[in-house]
């Protein structure tokens, strides 16, 4: 069964930083690119990141360009995403999700982690 | 960045009648338009890719059609496990967007 797995939520501060992880099994980890999308509360879906399946090249949202950083370790089949500079507009459930292997689509989603800034 | 415009907000339907989600984008995307389900509490689900091409397991009572700037999604009979929020999202060109959401409510 293909499945991705987030962890890492956590409640922070203005200001502070986090570190995401996303656990995938059931493909070809290398080859396929994952995205992180998110939802702030009563809001629509909006996505914030995606890797290629190598890790050479990553893509960012305007509104988290320059604060997040995406990664991946393909000996563990995991992908991260460091946040920075956490601001209280960050505050989403975080969803990864594999993307199709040919096309950026997402055909896989996890249960998402909850990411809360506040002070 | 391509702006994904959905209509209406909202949709009141009855079980068993047929449900046309709208779906604009502000310059051509293609094809490659992919629509998601999403429940409360849930994750979305792809339903559809490539504006027509339904995904594993998803009913034939859901279909895609369009190409270019314009999309549409319907669902032929409504059932009660539709009644959802449903996004489209392009994947022609960076940044990746989503549609702001139509959310089908039972009538």
């Amino acid at each position: 069964e293909v499945q991705v797995v987030e962890s890492g939520g956590n409640f922070i501060q203005p200001g502070g930083s986090l570190r995401l992880s996303c656990a995938a099994s059931g493909f070809t980890f290398s080859s396929c690119a994952l995205s992180w999308v998110r939802q702030a509360p009563g809001k629509g879906l909006e996505w914030v990141s995606a890797i290629t399946g190598s890790g050479v090249t990553t893509y960012y949202a305007d509104s988290v360009k320059g604060r997040f950083t995406v990664s991946r370790d393909n000996s563990k089949n995991t992908v991260y995403l460091q946040m920075n500079s956490l601001r209280a507009e960050d505050t989403a459930v975080y969803y990864c999700a594999k993307d199709n292997c040919d096309y950026y689509y997402m055909d896989v989603w996890g249960r998402g982690t909850t990411v809360t800034v506040s002070s | 960045e391509i702006v994904m415009t959905q209509s209406p907000v909202t949709l009141s339907v009855s079980p068993g009648e047929r449900a046309t989600l709208s779906c604009r984008a502000s310059q051509s995307v293609n094809s490659r338009l992919a629509w998601y389900q999403q429940k409360p509490g849930q994750a979305p689900r792809l339903l559809i890719h490539d504006a027509s091409t339904r995904a594993t397991g998803i009913p034939a009572r859901f279909s895609g059609s369009g190409s270019g700037t314009e999309f549409t999604l319907t669902i032929s009979s409504l059932q009660s496990e539709d009644f959802a929020v449903y996004y489209c999202q392009q994947y022609n060109n960076w940044p990746l967007t989503f549609g702001g959401g139509t959310k089908v409510e039972i009538k």
